[in-house]
């Protein structure tokens, strides 16, 4: 049963450490979304790859917030250094590059005082 | 940024009865596309409408779009308890880099029994 895997399912850290999340894209896959999910603002896309190249990472804050995909079976999202405003749920998801459907991870709970 | 905007924000209704979501968006599509997502859990792609269809069927789902008023609605008939859950439209247009995901703020649908 082909899934997106993400790790940690949940992070509880302090202001100021550096966090890393990770993806596991479906085997095939070529396109990667990293999007936040909060109550205010709802899902937001943060970056997306295709093919492992950025492609538009315009939703990030680009002085904290870093995304790559060392190789097609993993892709990362790096905060360094973390702030309590970026505690959110961050999913993962993959599909295949064009018009289809999107397949998302069960998202990492991110918590930080 | 949000594309779609989802309404009601919140549904409640009974068992047996048919539940309508709507979504207006803003910019024009290649498709859109509709997504569940289970408290807690990550989104799930329910059913995809391209730009030059007029009305979707999958099963209890019914999907149709203007893409004159830039809208479309969810229908799911006959509604069960356990399609109690948020629900999103995404929309896929065509940048400059390729094709991005954008979500709406959801509606939440709570089908009492």
């Amino acid at each position: 049963d082909a899934r997106v895997t993400q790790t940690p399912r949940d992070k509880v850290t302090e202001m100021g450490q550096e966090v890393t999340m990770r993806c596991q894209p479906i085997l095939g896959h070529n396109t990667v979304f990293w999007y936040r999910q909060t109550m205010m603002q709802g899902l937001e896309l943060l970056a997306y790859f295709r093919n492992r190249a950025p492609l538009d990472d315009s939703g990030m804050p680009k002085d904290r917030f870093s995304a790559e995909m060392p190789d097609a079976t993993l892709a990362t999202l790096k905060i360094q250094p973390s702030e309590p405003r970026d505690s959110a749920v961050y999913f993962c998801a993959s599909g295949r590059w064009g018009d289809t459907e999107a397949f998302f991870g069960q998202g990492t709970r991110l918590t930080v005082v | 940024s949000q594309q779609g905007e989802e309404d009601p924000q919140a549904l409640s209704i009974q068992e047996g009865e048919n539940a309508t979501m709507n979504c207006s968006y803003k910019t024009s599509i290649n498709n859109l596309q509709w997504y569940r997502q289970n408290s807690g859990r990550g989104l799930v792609h329910l059913i995809l409408i391209r730009s030059n269809e007029r009305e979707k069927h999958s099963g209890r789902l019914r999907v149709t779009l203007d893409t004159s008023k830039k809208s479309s609605s969810l229908l799911i008939t006959a509604s069960r308890a356990a399609d109690t859950a948020s629900y999103f439209c995404a929309t896929a247009g065509h940048n400059q880099a390729g094709t991005a995901l954008i979500f709406g703020k959801g509606t939440t649908l709570s089908v009492s029994s």
